[in-house]
């Protein structure tokens, strides 16, 4: 039974270009969850997504991000137009409905670099 | 205001030692759950113990214990017997609410070195 999968594990973009962050959750899993980690900081939570509807969006950013999780395929976290800010490990939770807290399992997690 | 306070950015011990990480919450929640995640150099988030807040005893896992002060709102992490490969960084996060609200609220983290 694969864990929660992220892909790439290593994303590099210069400034301006789109990121695309993919996560696909666990098996019977329909609860995605995605965390963003800058360094030496804890993870904080951006947006919590059931298949193609968006739960909680409040820790998104106003601008340049979007995430989605179709009826088909993995979730997707999006970043337009990249800063050096965005710089950061992004990481995908997964969850079966209702069930904490040993069904609450991370991925490995994306490292996106801007330079 | 900071929901999850990790006071000790880094700890060295050494091995063979017992070691208790601090974490102290803030919630009015009268539902909440609290975990402990490990983060080696690697990266990956570990999943190490979890403890509700109507549970009567203290949760326990292997060499992980969490003891858990609910009228001062603290959890601390308690590893018993240190190991090399318990230095890694250390994350005391919590949910609020009800089950089917799952968001984690993270602390700063704590760095964790064991020296043989």
């Amino acid at each position: 039974n694969a864990g929660v999968m992220q892909n790439p594990r290593h994303l590099v973009r210069r400034r301006g270009q789109e990121a695309r962050l993919r996560c696909s959750p666990m098996k019977g899993h329909s609860h995605v969850y995605w965390y963003r980690q800058l360094p030496e900081e804890g993870l904080k939570f951006m947006v919590y997504l059931q298949k193609e509807n968006i739960i909680d969006e409040s820790g998104m950013p106003k601008e340049r991000f979007s995430a989605e999780f179709p009826k088909e395929g993995p979730s997707i976290l999006r970043i337009q137009q990249v800063v050096r800010g965005d710089s950061a490990a992004y990481f995908c939770a997964s969850s079966p409905r209702n069930k904490p807290p040993d069904g609450y399992t991370f991925g490995s997690g994306t490292r996106l670099t801007v330079v | 205001a900071q929901k999850i306070t990790q006071t000790q950015p880094g700890m060295f011990v050494q091995e063979k030692e017992a070691v208790t990480l601090d974490c102290t919450y803030d919630t009015s929640d009268p539902s909440y759950g609290l975990f402990w995640y490990k983060q080696p150099s690697s990266g990956e988030m570990i999943f190490l113990i979890y403890q509700g807040s109507y549970d009567q005893q203290n949760a326990t896992e292997g060499r992980y214990s969490l003891n858990f002060q609910k009228a001062r709102k603290s959890a601390n992490l308690v590893i018993s017997a240190s190991q090399l490969g318990d230095s890694a960084m250390y994350f005391c996060a919590m949910r609020e609410g009800a089950q089917g609200a799952q968001k984690l609220v993270f602390g700063q983290g704590t760095r964790l070195t064991i020296n043989p």
